[in-house]
């Protein structure tokens, strides 16, 4: 198994520019998320999906959007990148189980840029 | 809600000497608790975790960590430290027995071994 794969793993964009992060995962994990890491501040969820077809937002989702369309990918898309979007960018995933997740499985990660 | 702190944003050691991340949670609800490890530009990996039962959990590597609920409190430990022990920890809660739960991490260890 691959585990959780992300594409790109590193992006230079301009400010106002759009791009698209790819996350694959061939666990067949019901739940999958998008965070970023910034210095100092841990992870912090940007959206969520508890399965193919629904999105949630979490605590930074601003400025972000995601759709979950096959049940191994979810996409996160930025529309008009600005500086404030430099960060790292995890995806991650796991599955359910008694009605409740447990741990999370992540991508080596995006590092993104915008200037 | 839950929320996790971690104490210490870095803690310096010296190689063969014991190590104690300190981790506290706030919940109104069972837990689940989680210590994850990011070495240097690579993605979280799961280190240990609590789930049920013995409140001492170990990692494969010598790690080990007890839950304390009276102190709500999830330390890590580890008795003698090696080089390759340096990285980042994250502790990292979510409530048990609840659908779509999501998992909160607090903001980050830095471990660094001297030699």
């Amino acid at each position: 198994n691959a585990g959780v794969t992300q594409t790109p793993k590193f992006r230079v964009l301009k400010t106002g520019q759009s791009m698209t992060l790819l996350c694959a995962q061939d666990m067949n994990h019901e739940y999958m998320y998008w965070y970023r890491q910034d210095p100092g501040m841990g992870l912090r969820l940007i959206h969520y999906s508890v399965g193919e077809g629904t999105t949630a937002k979490g605590e930074v989702p601003d400025g972000y959007n995601v759709s979950r369309l096959k049940k191994q990918n979810f996409l996160l898309g930025l529309e008009s990148a600005a500086p404030s979007q430099t960060s790292v960018y995890f995806c991650a995933s796991n599955y359910r189980y008694r009605g409740s997740s447990y741990e999370q499985y992540f991508g080596p990660g995006t590092r993104l840029t915008v200037t | 809600a839950q929320s996790v702190t971690q104490l210490d944003s870095q803690v310096p050691v010296f190689e063969e000497a014991p190590v104690e991340l300190r981790c506290n949670y706030s919940s109104s609800v069972s837990v689940y608790l989680f210590w994850y490890v990011q070495y240097p530009n690579q993605g979280l990996q799961l280190l240990l975790k609590y789930l049920s039962g013995s409140t001492l959990v170990k990692s494969i590597n010598g790690f080990e960590a007890e839950f304390n609920k009276s102190q709500t409190s999830f330390h890590l430990r580890k008795p003698s430290v090696h080089i390759s022990d340096t990285a980042e920890y994250f502790c990292a809660v979510s409530s048990a027995y609840s659908s779509a739960s999501k998992i909160i991490f607090g903001s980050g260890t830095r471990l660094s071994i001297r030699p």
